[in-house]
């Protein structure tokens, strides 16, 4: 079946401009992760939403970042007044059906390069 | 949650088994050891996870020591498409607001 699809796959963009990233996860998933990699390191989380919870926006880096989740499926990730810092690979993942244990699955990622 | 140690980088011959070991002295009895991977420009891929008792499936097997403060991944016949970042973190029932460590980068050689 289909898995995690993230567009774009790739985003330059000038600083100060906003930028959207939008996360199509696995249908029926509840929970929807999205992490930020910059290179060579390992995934910084951003934020988690699950079912109709308030989300856990404790990850996110400033109030230029924000997230939302319409209708528990789709999510779209806003960048505002982009600085060069937020250049990183955007990841979003999704896990569901019912074990409290279930692996994450993820997106390719959205890579965004501010210049 | 608990944090991980691994290992940079490590090589492995094509053919042989490679040993990714993981230490994790912090985990608490309710944390479960995961093991992803991720090839370049991908995103993570799900290997393998366990709670105390040693997990095997298709992929890989996973080790768990007795006192659970480390773990070793076991890929048993590694392939040249084995090469990636592997990365061991430690969960509470898939609550992933971790911060990942930076993984070991594994090299399969011909």
């Amino acid at each position: 079946g289909a898995g995690v699809s993230q567009s774009p796959s790739n985003k330059v963009t000038e600083k100060g401009k906003d930028v959207e990233l939008r996360c199509d996860p696995i249908s029926g998933h509840t929970a929807l992760y999205w992490y930020r990699q910059s290179l060579g390191q390992g995934l910084e989380f951003l934020i988690y939403f699950q079912g109709n919870s308030a989300p856990d926006k404790s990850g996110l880096p400033s109030d230029r970042f924000s997230a939302e989740r319409t209708g528990g499926s789709v999510s779209t990730l806003t960048i505002q007044r982009t600085q060069q810092e937020d250049s990183a690979v955007y990841l979003c993942a999704s896990y569901g059906g019912g074990r409290g244990n279930s692996p994450l699955h993820f997106g390719n990622g959205t890579r965004l390069t501010v210049t | 949650d608990a944090k991980t140690t691994q290992p940079p980088s490590m090589d492995c011959a094509e053919g042989r088994a490679a040993n990714l070991p993981c230490n994790h002295s912090t985990i608490s009895g309710n944390e479960y050891v995961y093991w992803y991977r991720q090839i370049h420009s991908q995103g993570p891929q799900y290997i393998i996870h366990g709670l105390k008792n040693n997990e095997t499936n298709e992929m890989a097997s996973l080790i768990i020591t007795e006192d659970r403060k480390s773990s070793t991944l076991i890929l048993p016949h590694a392939t040249l498409r084995d090469t990636a970042v592997y990365y061991c973190i430690v969960s509470q029932r898939s609550n992933y607001q971790l911060i990942w460590g930076a993984g070991t980068k594994l090299i399969i050689k011909p």
